[in-house]
């Protein structure tokens, strides 16, 4: 079965330190993996998409890693700020038929509260 | 651009109630999807649409309709609502679904409470 797996479920970390959040998946064929973070009562907002021969991707503070031989990938997150408080969500998406993209399959996501 | 757009932002129904959730898209996107978010849950599809005209079923459809009339607009329909619809629902649209790893973008929710 297709799934998405993210730890720690929630973490808490002092402003400006750095922080890691890690996602470990099953789904195959695999087409690419997305990071999002959603903020409370808001939709979620994409961070990085990496495709399979993509290794690390940045977006800022943001930096992910994808390992697709060990089905692993992580999100540091640098200098951590107040604003970076919220959940980040791992998806995977899978290759559908003939070639096509499949469906998004989400992690429950790690809530992350950044405290000053 | 506005985006995604949902509304209502919030809704209370009581059992048995129907109501429409909208959503409308200015991107001139072909894909779109709804999506429900239950606490301790990842986002699960209800029902998505490659284009107008054409919709097939997710994850977890039953209890709910939708028609795709228009590139923009793709509502999302509760027949008979139930204490298990209780959720937020999430409005996502991106380009084609094919081989190229498009951004999905997600409206802001609508958050519905079923009595």
């Amino acid at each position: 079965k297709n799934q998405v797996e993210q730890s720690p479920q929630s973490l808490i970390i002092l402003e400006g330190k750095n922080c890691t959040l890690q996602c470990n998946y099953t789904v195959s064929p695999f087409s690419n993996l997305r990071w999002y973070k959603q903020d409370t009562g808001r939709g979620p907002v994409s961070l990085t998409i990496m495709t399979f021969s993509e290794n690390t991707k940045s977006n800022g503070r943001y930096t992910a890693t994808l390992d697709a031989d060990t089905k692993q990938s992580s999100l540091h997150i640098t200098a951590s700020q107040l604003s970076d408080s919220a959940s980040y969500i791992c998806v995977v998406r899978s290759v559908g038929n003939g070639g096509s993209q499949g469906n998004l399959i989400f992690g429950k996501g790690t809530k992350l509260s950044v405290k000053p | 651009n506005a985006g995604v757009t949902q509304t209502p932002k919030f809704q209370v129904l009581k059992t048995g109630q129907s109501m429409t959730l909208q959503c409308a898209q200015d991107m001139n996107h072909e894909y779109m999807s709804w999506y429900r978010q239950d606490p301790g849950m990842g986002l699960r599809l209800i029902h998505y649409s490659v284009g107008a005209g054409i919709t097939d079923q997710g994850e977890v459809p039953n209890g709910y309709n939708v028609s795709r009339s228009t590139t923009e607009d793709f509502p999302l329909r509760l027949l008979s609502a139930a204490p298990s619809q209780t959720s937020v629902y999430f409005c996502a649209s991106s380009r084609q679904m094919d081989d190229r790893p498009y951004e999905q973008y997600f409206g802001p929710g609508t958050r519905l409470t079923v009595t």
